[in-house]
């Protein structure tokens, strides 16, 4: 089973880029890497997904090295909104014995 | 937009009670899932659902969980006979094309189930 591995809390100021690094091995191979944001009393959105090198969207970019075996959620210039838990969600397995698996989530806390 | 619902917002239950979480997933999609979280901790995957059966579930998807779509619109979770563990907050998603994680899913809003 794939084993995913997240920071518990990282703290950040106004403006700062932070950067978000979700460990995983053993992940489907033919899968994308995605990243999700959850506020408190709400389900988890979209933010950005990959499968190798760098993907940049509006809101974040995804740096995926060529193992795969982690990646790395940037948020730009970071605001108080940006404060919440992220997560990334990776595949496991293939075929009948796929699953997805959910990161442990980061809690970003954005200060003033 | 199109957004994924949930009914209702909060249940509170007997242990050993049946329930039944609803859910209308975004109308033209065809993957449709349900997760858990319990307060404080991590959203953990129960199943997927595609084509009116079951493609993939997890090992906390036991014999007291049943999913259905009972209709064209609606998708259910069933919990046959409530624990005080199942107490969680429950989501449910939908995905366009297939049910692997380059598809991106949305989210409904969540159902806060407590057992007591």
């Amino acid at each position: 089973l794939a084993k995913t591995t997240q920071p518990i809390s990282m703290d950040s100021y106004e403006g700062q880029e932070v950067n978000i690094t979700c460990s995983h091995n053993n992940i489907a191979t033919n899968d994308y890497i995605t990243w999700y944001q959850q506020f408190p009393s709400q389900g988890p959105r979209f933010i950005i997904q990959g499968y190798k090198t760098k993907v940049t969207n509006e809101v974040a970019s995804l740096f995926i090295p060529a193992d795969r075996k982690s990646s790395t959620l940037s948020l730009p210039r970071v605001s108080l909104s940006d404060t919440a838990v992220y997560y990334c969600l990776v595949g496991d397995g293939m075929d009948s014995s796929y699953k997805l698996i959910f990161g442990s989530g980061t809690r970003l806390l954005v200060r003033p | 937009e199109p957004e994924v619902t949930q009914t209702p917002s909060h249940q509170v239950t007997q242990m050993g009670q049946e329930v039944i979480l609803r859910c209308v997933p975004i109308s033209n999609h065809l993957y449709f899932y349900w997760y858990r979280q319990i307060l404080g901790q991590k959203v953990e995957f129960l199943v997927s659902f595609y084509n009116n059966e079951i493609s993939e579930k997890s090992e906390i998807f036991d014999d007291q969980f049943s999913v259905e779509r009972p209709d064209g619109s609606n998708f259910t979770l069933k919990i046959r006979s409530t624990k005080l563990e199942d107490s969680a907050m429950y989501f449910c998603a939908s995905s366009e094309l297939s049910g692997r994680a380059r598809e991106t899913q949305y989210f409904g809003p969540g159902t806060r189930l407590l057992v007591l």
